[in-house]
């Protein structure tokens, strides 16, 4: 199975909003609602952004939000601060095997 | 609050095994499953694997690259998760992180992770 496609780098100025794609296929991201986003700092344990494509886990903050069109998913970050300045990856569930795959990871830089 | 603590990383040989352990607390640990991912140096995260509460049998799944070398087990009455991991190889150098399941059966929860060099 191979892992979904990210951009391997995006950057924005504080303040501004950015957007990371996920691509699959139809037996992943395309076939369920089971996409999840996650925050990677170094040292720390990752931190779940986004699942089920767009809910929001209580305590993250609402500039995190999540979407889907097809065998596409996006993470889109609002009003960008320098403590978003992380690794971000998705995942999806891979139809009818019972595994999950992840992306490649996106490192946002937050200039 | 939800912790996961990982443990028994270390350096081991080619062909050698490994037995890492996650203990858990802060939640009720047998209404979830629970699963093992992977980050290798420089690359990005990797799911190993997954095991279900006894609800589900215990069942267990694997990804295809540790597939009948790796092995995950849970001890409910020590709100504990292991993985025993056999004839390793280079590319399994990693950390290994612990990660809860929601009732969705998505990860929601990691722990901090714990490295496993395997070379001669």
């Amino acid at each position: 199975q191979s892992a979904l496609t990210q951009p391997a780098a995006v950057s924005g100025s504080p303040g501004q909003s950015i957007t990371i794609s996920c691509t699959g296929t139809s037996r992943d991201v395309g076939a369920y609602n089971f996409v999840s986003w996650f925050q990677l700092h170094p040292g720390k344990a990752p931190k779940l952004l986004i699942s089920d494509v767009s809910e929001r886990p209580s305590g993250v903050s609402n500039r995190f939000s999540g979407s889907k069109s097809g065998n596409t998913a996006s993470l889109t970050i609002s009003g960008l601060q320098a403590d978003d300045e992380a690794d971000y990856y998705c995942c999806s569930y891979v139809d009818s095997t019972n595994i999950w795959v992840f992306g490649g990871g996106t490192k946002l830089t937050v200039l | 609050e939800v912790q996961l603590v990982e443990s028994g990383g270390s350096l081991v040989q080619p062909g050698g095994s490994l037995r890492l352990s996650c203990a858990a607390s802060g939640f009720i640990f047998t209404d979830h499953y629970m699963d093992w991912v992977r980050q290798a140096p420089g690359k990005g995260l990797e799911w190993v694997g997954r095991i279900r509460n006894s609800g589900s049998g215990y069942a267990t799944e694997y990804a295809a690259a540790v597939k009948g070398r790796f092995t995950i087990s849970r001890d409910d009455s020590q709100n504990s998760l292991f993985l025993q991991m056999n004839s390793l190889k280079a590319e399994d150098t990693a950390v290994y992180y612990c990660a809860r399941d929601s009732k969705s059966h998505e990860i929601d929860y990691w722990g901090q992770g714990t490295r496993v060099i395997v070379s001669s």
